[in-house]
């Protein structure tokens, strides 16, 4: 069964600042996908970005970008310039087409933005 | 991408009573899920929802406490059973294309009493 890890509970940054998330994960399978998803207070969950193992090339979206490490099963997420509006839980999640596609979550990080 | 709605947004219920939560995606998909997120705690998934057939449970979830039905390619249900204080949670439902593709709805917040 694959696992996802986040180590850190909390962290914080300040604004317009950078701050880096991280996030491990085990499994034996060579095809999946790993995501970053941001919940508010809203509980509304958005996906903030998405990694295909197979690519080489680390995935960016405008302020946020991720270190994919395959050997090592890591996958950060950078949030540049960070804004108060980044402040959320944040989750790593994997998932593969092997696996039916089912999401398997970390146990979330809390990002606080000081302004 | 889809757009997903869920209704209730909230409620609360009475201990011993069912809820039954709506799924409602905008286009048809191939995938949809349920999840549970327990408060202060990340999201577990329920089942994946089947349409036409039963869904596929995990590993302590069953489908007398957790009915789930699936008439199309765009709805489905997901019904909280004989509910008890436990049962307290935001339950989202999931929908998607492809692996790499999955969008939530807004959640359901249920508080039993």
């Amino acid at each position: 069964a694959q696992t996802v890890t986040q180590s850190q509970p909390e962290m914080s940054v300040q604004e317009a600042e950078t701050v880096t998330l991280s996030c491990t994960y085990d499994t034996s399978e060579s095809d999946y996908y790993l995501f970053w998803y941001k919940q508010p207070p809203s509980r509304q969950m958005i996906l903030v970005i998405r990694q295909e193992a197979y690519k080489q090339q680390n995935a960016t979206e405008n302020r946020f970008s991720v270190n994919f490490q395959k050997a090592a099963k890591s996958f950060s997420l950078k949030i540049s310039d960070s804004q108060l509006g980044d402040a959320a839980m944040y989750f790593c999640a994997y998932n593969s087409e092997t696996s039916g596609s089912r999401l398997t979550f970390g146990e979330g990080t809390q990002l606080t933005v000081n302004p | 991408s889809a757009v997903i709605s869920q209704k209730p947004s909230r409620d609360i219920c009475q201990r011993g009573t069912s809820l039954t939560i709506q799924c409602q995606v905008d286009s048809q998909v191939t995938m949809m899920f349920w999840y549970r997120q327990q408060p202060g705690q990340s999201l577990t998934l329920i089942a994946t929802a089947n349409q036409g057939s039963e869904a596929t449970y995990e590993s302590g979830f069953v489908i007398d406490k957790f009915p789930i039905s699936r008439p199309n390619l765009t709805f489905s249900t997901l019904t909280v059973s004989n509910m008890s204080p436990e049962d307290s949670s935001i339950y989202l439902c999931s929908a998607g294309l492809a692996a790499y593709e999955q969008y939530f709805g807004p959640g359901t917040r249920l508080t039993v009493t």
